[in-house]
């Protein structure tokens, strides 16, 4: 079947402007989070939602972060006031359960890069 | 925090040698990841291993959960193993948020 897909796969915007990054999970899937990449890091969680409700949002970074997941499906990261150090690769994961196991599978990534 | 610890960081092969990559972290875990990521950037699923040993063709696994590490064997390397290995745990008892270690960068050499 078809895995996560995420859009756009690059976004270049102007610092200050605001952003939607938009997440498509695995079908069926009930789990769904966010990570942040830099170069050269390791990915770092950000939001985890289980159905519609944000069950964990303790690594967004500030309150210009905010995620929604309205049908419990598709999910948008949503950044406001955008600034250069927001510049990374946003990773969407899904997993079938929020219950042990949680083995999670990874989406292309949106590359987002404030100017 | 849990620290997640992956070595070596960097890694050069020529093509057809073997190679064990290590992850060590410092709590109890209920999950733990391996990821390869390509030069595109996505993340492919190696394995989900939070305790023993599977194996995936070249790739084999074994995670001892009481000692608090893995370890990811790749045998008979390609070219095409090349890119960074990743390591990722989630915390017995919390919410199923991945933590990744800083990963391994791997490069075969024709």
């Amino acid at each position: 079947g078809a895995g996560v897909s995420q859009t756009p796969s690059n976004k270049v915007t102007e610092k200050g402007k605001y952003v939607e990054l938009r997440c498509d999970p695995i079908s069926g899937h009930t789990a769904l989070y966010w990570y942040r990449q830099s170069l050269g890091q390791g990915p770092e969680f950000l939001i985890y939602f289980q159905g519609t409700g944000a069950a964990d949002d303790s690594g967004l970074p500030n309150d210009r972060f905010f995620a929604v997941r309205p049908e419990g499906s598709v999910s948008t990261l949503k950044i406001q006031r955008t600034e250069r150090g927001d510049s990374a690769v946003y990773l969407c994961a899904s997993s079938l359960t929020h219950a042990s196991p949680y083995e999670q599978y990874f989406g292309p990534g949106t590359r987002l890069t404030v100017t | 925090g849990i620290q997640v610890e992956q070595s070596p960081p960097d890694l050069i092969l020529q093509e057809g040698a073997n190679s064990t990559l290590r992850c060590n972290f410092s709590d109890s875990v209920n999950n733990l990841q391996w990821f390869h990521q390509n030069p595109w950037g996505q993340l492919i699923n190696l394995f989900y291993i939070p305790s023993g040993t599977k194996q995936n063709g070249r790739l084999s696994a074994t995670t001892v959960a009481t000692e608090r590490y893995s370890l990811l064997y790749i045998s008979s390397s390609q070219t095409t193993d090349s890119g960074v290995y990743f390591c990722a745990v989630v915390v017995s008892g919390n919410t199923g948020k991945l933590i990744f270690g800083q990963g391994t960068t791997l490069q075969v050499k024709p």
